[in-house]
């Protein structure tokens, strides 16, 4: 049974900051790994996506990664905004997609 | 080009109603699959149709259910209600679910129960 896992769970950092967030999945028979952005209230955004087959993806100042054979995912964001303050959530596609529980972030200006 | 579209946006329900949802997926995209977020539990899969089938399914009880028409829209119906089923009800859309193929959301349908 797959379980994804996003640590930390809540993250309060000043503008400007680089930050990682950590994901990590424990069946890594997945064909894919999505990256989200969810705000208050709102549904999901997808921010990136790599398929299994593939180490990393970028779109601007986010860059994630995946290494299945670790089980782990991270997002790296570049010279945060207080716009990027929101949920972000991973989660390992397969059959059915499962999520984590998401961590928060808020940035500061 | 329009995104998925949820109605309604929000619903209120008592104890032992049943309550359907709907979704519209983009245009084009054939697969349809539906979620619960609730704070305790976080997103949880409900099901995936695909072409008017259901292709995969979550571990939630028979009360929940759910079908595609031919249009792709999506309903998801939800009997007996309880407390316990007050969440976010979000439904994605993408054309057939390959490996590389993004998730598209679309705002969900808050439902609480009384």
């Amino acid at each position: 049974k797959q379980e994804v896992t996003q640590i930390p769970a809540a993250l309060s950092v000043p503008e400007g900051e680089n930050l990682v967030l950590n994901c990590s999945f424990t069946d890594s028979a997945i064909y894919n790994l999505q990256w989200f952005r969810q705000d208050p209230g709102k549904g999901l955004t997808s921010l990136l996506l790599i398929q299994s087959s593939q180490r990393e993806q970028t779109s601007g100042r986010l860059n994630a990664s995946l290494d299945k054979s670790s089980g782990r995912s991270t997002l790296y964001i570049a010279a945060s905004q207080p716009g990027d303050s929101a949920t972000y959530l991973c989660a390992a596609g397969g059959f059915k997609t499962i999520f984590g529980a998401g961590t928060r972030l808020f940035v500061k200006a | 080009k329009a995104g998925v579209t949820q109605t309604p946006r929000y619903l209120i329900k008592t104890r032992g109603q049943q309550v359907t949802l709907s979704c519209s997926p983009i245009s084009g995209h054939r697969s349809v699959s539906w979620y619960q977020q609730t704070p305790g539990q976080g997103l949880q899969f409900l099901f995936e149709y695909f072409s008017e089938t259901q292709r995969n399914k979550g571990n939630f009880p028979g009360r929940f259910s759910g079908r595609q028409f031919s249009n792709s829209r999506s309903e998801m119906n939800v009997s007996t209600l309880e407390l316990g089923d007050s969440a976010l009800y979000l439904c994605a859309s993408s054309p057939y679910r390959d490996s590389d193929e993004k998730l598209f959301f679309g705002s969900g349908t808050q439902l609480s129960v009384l």
